[in-house]
């Protein structure tokens, strides 16, 4: 257990729907990123936040959005889906910004029908 | 523009023998490497990491090589066991833009264990 929480597990939805994606790092971390795993694929990072600022950006389409609370828990925005957006989608988190080692969720697999 | 690159989809070992898995990586800007384990339904855990101003690191039956000349690691496996059948990521290191680390990872090589 890596201390990372995402939830839901699953979700299924429909095309043209918005969908909301939650994750809680792990005690004490500071840094979020977000990534994403279509099929047979590597994980390609999407965003980056620090104590609630967006910090690095990746290959993250317009469509999705995240941000970082207070309570340092984020979520990740993903609107107007469209089947290839079927995929998992990874939390991680680190103790700073520039630390190297990061430590992921089990994901969320989404599945748009 | 693939900068981190694993070119074998999967490997198959006999329980006990060594496995090696290996990684090639494009970007000199890359200065730490790192290597992740994924078993299915699960996120990828953090098995060992190497900085590059070292050659070698190892934490008992796990050892990461990096030859920086050649741009290319490698993580071996001693003595394989049938619980290290997984996903094997490869994943580099570099600061990017307002001092933030960013990891590039490769596609991942499925290591099956035959007991």
């Amino acid at each position: 257990d890596s201390g990372v929480t995402q939830t839901p597990k699953h979700l299924i939805t429909a095309t043209g729907q918005r969908v909301t994606l939650r994750c809680s790092p792990r005690s004490g971390d500071l840094s979020v990123y977000w990534y994403q795993q279509s099929l047979d694929q590597g994980l390609q990072f999407l965003i980056q936040y620090y104590n609630g600022e967006e910090r690095a950006k990746g290959n993250i389409l317009e469509r999705f959005s995240a941000q970082q609370f207070p309570d340092l828990h984020s979520e990740l925005n993903l609107s107007s889906l469209e089947l290839g957006d079927s995929a998992l989608y990874f939390c991680a988190s680190s103790l700073a910004l520039s630390t190297d080692t990061q430590y992921f969720g089990p994901g969320t697999r989404l599945t748009v029908l | 523009d693939q900068q981190v690159k694993q070119n074998s989809p999967s490997l198959s070992v006999q329980e006990g023998r060594i496995s090696i898995l290996n990684c090639d990586y494009t970007n000199s800007m890359f200065d730490y490497f790192l290597w992740y384990k994924k078993y299915p339904a699960e996120g990828p855990t953090f098995l060992i990491s190497i900085s590059s101003i070292k050659d070698k690191n190892e934490d008992g039956r796990f050892t990461v090589f990096l030859n920086k000349s050649a741009k290319h690691l490698s993580l071996h496996i001693v003595p394989s066991q049938p619980g290290d059948s997984a996903v094997y990521f490869c994943a580099a290191s570099r600061l990017g833009s307002g001092s933030a680390r960013q990891l590039t990872f490769g596609s991942g090589t499925q290591l099956t264990v035959l007991p």
